[in-house]
């Protein structure tokens, strides 16, 4: 099986940093998708990574370290619209379909 | 492209009636998937198809669940009787194998349907 973590809730200021953590444990690996959900919306596809290491993407880049079992999302220059529920998924080595955290709410304020 | 289409968007229904949720999948992917989201268990697969064919069921609740995929364009999920506890949003989502399941094509979700069981 899998388990995979994440905050269920940060705060961060508008033109701000965030970082959003992903830890997870799996019985092999296949990858690590971020997805965005707005309030009353569909995910979204944000990012992919399969190997060690930044992946950049405008302001939203995504880091992995499978020796760890960790991720983050890290969100630059924070607008009023990166408010939302960022969805952390694994997929594991037997597996072809991932596996969905519970995600991060996050609130950006001005 | 339209993306993929659900329907309804929001359902309202009353305990021990059938509810069909329906999907239509992204022309071209040859995966589709079923998701239920909820607060207290987040976002949970539910079965996917390829090429039509159900692959893994095993997320399906209990037997009052089905799902079919009669064709490459369409599928349904069926809640036979529905329970207050099946209240949630439904996702259906696809997404494209030309790399093979493990590559990293994403997956699209649609708009979902929000079901409320009363």
């Amino acid at each position: 099986g899998q388990n995979i973590d994440q905050p269920t809730e940060m705060t961060a200021t508008e033109g701000a940093i965030v970082q959003i953590n992903c830890t997870y444990q799996t019985s092999g690996f296949n990858g690590l998708f971020w997805y965005q959900q707005h309030a009353g919306e569909a995910p979204t596809f944000l990012s992919y990574n399969v190997l060690d290491g930044l992946e950049e993407k405008g302001r939203f880049s995504s880091f992995l370290s499978r020796s760890k079992g960790y991720s983050y999302l890290l969100l630059k220059e924070l607008q009023m619209k990166d408010s939302a529920s960022y969805l952390c998924a694994v997929r594991d080595r037997l597996g072809y379909i991932p596996t969905f955290g519970r995600g991060t709410s996050l609130i950006v304020h001005p | 492209d339209a993306g993929v289409i659900q329907s309804p968007r929001h359902e309202v229904t009353e305990m021990g009636q059938e509810v069909t949720l329906r999907c239509k999948p992204i022309s071209g992917h040859d995966y589709l998937f079923w998701y239920r989201q909820t607060m207290m268990r987040g976002l949970e697969l539910l079965i996917y198809f390829n090429n039509n064919v159900p692959i893994d069921d095993s997320g399906m609740p209990e037997d009052r669940f089905s799902a079919k995929m009669p064709n490459a364009s369409f599928s349904t999920l069926k809640i036979q009787p529905s329970e207050p506890r099946d209240s949630a949003v439904y996702f259906c989502a696809s997404r494209g194998g030309t790399s093979g399941s493990r590559g990293p094509e994403t997956q699209y979700f649609g708009p979902g349907t929000r079901l409320l069981v009363l």
